[in-house]
């Protein structure tokens, strides 16, 4: 299967702070990439879908200007927690697709705000 | 609002045994079902996925069993084995990647 990683795998930041986490996809070129948040013993949330080259389309609910997506190439897209608080604590998994159905996911970055 | 529902919450199986893992979906626009299995702090990795012109699809131990009229479909895991016991996803897209999940079975295999 198509292989994506992520950077960093885990972060711990003050409440304040910025954090970018990366999402590449190391086989294939992700047209579209996605970015999921998960709590724990919970299920995969949709946050946003990123077409390379184009604005992120964010769910309902999700604020754009604090999770800022961009999806500058075919094999990476970033994701920016902006301003950081301890809520923002969470699991953040991306997932890359190269135009089939299949979506192929990134091992998770765990984000802990202090 | 869930559009995918998936039971049971958790499962105990011994090993050897068959673990079965139910979806339920109301959205007739998805047209396209994969099953995850996530282990702890890892993201999630597609195990087998089936589209509704097929009853089942079989891969190894899995197997999709897939029932367009009830808009059902389900996962078996055959002679189930403790490196099994993970977390599996059910979900469904429609053709624009718009996947959803299923809240998740945390399946434990007993030795």
């Amino acid at each position: 299967g198509a292989v994506v990683s992520q950077h960093p795998s885990w972060v711990i930041c003050k409440s304040g702070t910025s954090v970018k986490i990366e999402c590449r996809s190391l086989d294939f070129q992700a047209t579209t990439m996605f970015w999921y948040r998960q709590f724990p013993k919970q299920s995969l949330m949709l946050m946003a879908t990123s077409n390379e080259g184009s604005k992120a389309t964010y769910e309902q609910g999700v604020e754009k200007d604090k999770f800022l997506i961009n999806h500058a190439s075919l094999t990476l897209s970033t994701l920016t927690v902006t301003s950081a608080h301890p809520e923002d604590s969470s699991f953040y998994i991306c997932s890359g697709t190269s135009g089939t159905d299949t979506q192929y996911f990134g091992p998770g970055t765990r984000l802990t705000v202090l | 609002q869930q559009q995918v529902k998936q039971s049971p919450q958790s499962l105990i199986v011994q090993k050897g045994g068959i673990s079965i893992i139910n979806c339920a979906y109301e959205n007739t626009a998805f047209d396209y079902f994969p099953w995850y299995q996530q282990f702890p702090g890892k993201g999630p990795a597609l195990l087998i996925a089936i589209r509704p012109d097929v009853s089942e699809k079989k891969e190894g131990r899995f197997t999709i069993s897939f029932n367009k009229s009830a808009k059902q479909f389900s996962l078996h895991i055959m002679d189930s084995q403790p490196g099994d016991s993970a977390t599996y996803f059910c979900a469904a897209s429609t053709g624009n990647n718009d996947m959803r999940f299923g809240a998740g079975t945390r399946l434990t295999v007993k030795p």
